[in-house]
């Protein structure tokens, strides 16, 4: 069954305009963590926000923040004030320590940022 | 800076040879690293973990006799493509946690062609 589901393939937003990418996760425990990632055309995964299932305020990371409705079971990530370097892929992933940590990713969703 | 490092960043080889790819962790010590693989256009699929000290857990599917994994140390882990076919050919990233977050830290990956 798949764990993370981003249903955005694609979103567009305007520059210095904000923008939401959704994420919803399925999953018994009670704990667990929630992360999203950025994959620009490099490559490589940065790092971007992390939300723990016990923390009751939403996360928030500079212009990122976690849209955290836990009953609902979804973990947005927005971002304020667009800027072109933001054009990339975005990963959620939720870890599981049933299985040793590892993490589970959703399809991702492509953003463009158009000036 | 990065804390996770890959070598190669991109390897080309010729059908049936051998390629070894080499993920360390700079600053910390990683009992467990991950190593996924990427399509185009697709998410991370976990390919194993590997574990310093003992042997590799691999997901379904993933053939352990082609895609050989030895965690040499604690700050080394090798991924080796034995008997490479066209079809290996993807990007292969490998991560270990670093924080007690879990939040992992992801090595700027390894692009393999199979020619």
């Amino acid at each position: 069954a798949q764990k993370i589901t981003q249903t955005q393939p694609g979103m567009f937003v305007q520059e210095k305009e904000a923008v939401t990418l959704d994420c919803t996760y399925d999953t018994s425990d009670q704990s667990y963590g929630l992360f999203w990632y950025k994959q620009p055309s490099s490559g490589e995964m940065i790092f971007l926000i992390y939300q723990g299932s016990y923390d009751e305020q939403n996360a928030t990371e500079g212009r990122y923040s976690l849209n955290f409705q836990k009953a609902r079971k979804s973990a947005n990530l927005v971002i304020s004030a667009s800027q072109l370097g933001d054009s990339a892929m975005y990963f959620c992933a939720m870890r599981d320590p049933n299985t040793g940590n590892q993490f589970y990713f959703g399809t991702g969703t492509s953003l463009t940022v158009i000036p | 800076g990065a804390v996770v490092s890959q070598h190669p960043s991109w390897v080309i080889c010729k059908s049936g040879t051998s390629v070894k790819i080499e993920c360390r962790s700079l600053d910390f010590q990683a009992t467990t690293m991950f190593w996924y693989r990427q399509f185009p256009k697709q998410s991370l699929m976990l390919m194993a973990t590997s574990n310093e000290g003992s042997k590799a857990t691999y997901e379904q599917g993933v053939e352990k006799d082609k895609f050989l994994i030895n965690h040499a140390s604690l700050t080394l882990s090798t991924l080796t493509v034995t008997s490479a076919h066209p079809e290996d050919s993807s990007f292969y990233i490998c991560s270990a946690p670093r924080t007690i977050l879990y939040e992992q830290y992801f090595g700027p990956g390894t692009r393999l062609t199979v020619t």
